[in-house]
């Protein structure tokens, strides 16, 4: 099956800097990346996604680049804001689930 | 409806006690999954509907555990003989389809087993 390894598991930042979070999967056969940001006793709720199709997608401050042969994609969040601190969750879909990294605690100090 | 709704939004119970768990999907959509949260945690896949039938159940962890969703939306999922480690929020999601993995999560229900 499927498996996801997520680093860093907490990442503390300054307000204005950039913020990567990086996964593995192990699944080639993988094809459907989403990135996942939980808010403290909140859902998850889906921020960007990627397709094996493609390497790179941006919307605003945030954007994901896969490396397929690598097998790992990364998060990036540029000028961060104390709002965007919370967990972070990779996931990658294969046989019609998601497998969910560890998650990534992100701390955005003003 | 609007969004994934799961019920009760809270539930603590006695070690031993049986547990039922509510989703109800978003409307139209066809794939609903559950997953378990435990603290500090990533979502842990259970198990995963296409309909009324279980597609994928190899994540639930032993046979306390059992889902089901009779009519294609509503599901629940019924844990008996609770233990400790039981303790976790329950999260469900759906999609309109299971080959895309574009799903939408409710706010989960926190099991507490005392």
């Amino acid at each position: 099956g499927e498996n996801v390894e997520q680093h860093p598991s907490t990442l503390s930042v300054q307000e204005g800097d950039s913020a990567v979070i990086k996964c593995t999967y192990s699944d080639s056969a993988s094809n459907y990346f989403p990135w996942y940001k939980q808010e403290l006793g909140k859902r998850p709720q889906l921020i960007i996604d990627i397709r094996s199709n493609v390497g790179e997608k941006k919307d605003q401050r945030i954007a994901v680049t896969l490396n397929k042969t690598a097998k790992h994609f990364s998060l990036h969040i540029t000028e961060t804001q104390p709002e965007d601190s919370a967990v972070y969750f990779c996931a990658a879909f294969l046989g019609g689930k998601l497998i969910f990294g560890q998650g990534t605690e992100l701390s955005v100090k003003p | 409806g609007a969004g994934v709704s799961q019920t009760p939004s809270n539930k603590v119970t006695e070690k031993g006690k049986y547990v039922e768990l509510r989703c109800d999907p978003i409307s139209g959509h066809t794939a609903l999954y559950w997953y378990r949260q435990s603290l500090g945690q990533g979502p842990e896949f259970l198990i995963y509907f296409q309909g009324t039938g279980a597609a994928d159940d190899s994540g639930l962890p032993n046979d306390r555990f059992f889902a089901v969703r009779p009519e294609g939306s509503v599901s629940t999922l019924k844990i008996q003989r609770t233990e400790r480690g039981d303790s976790a929020v329950y999260l469900c999601a759906s999609s309109s389809t299971p080959y895309t993995g574009e799903l939408f999560f409710g706010e989960g229900s926190r099991l507490t087993v005392l």
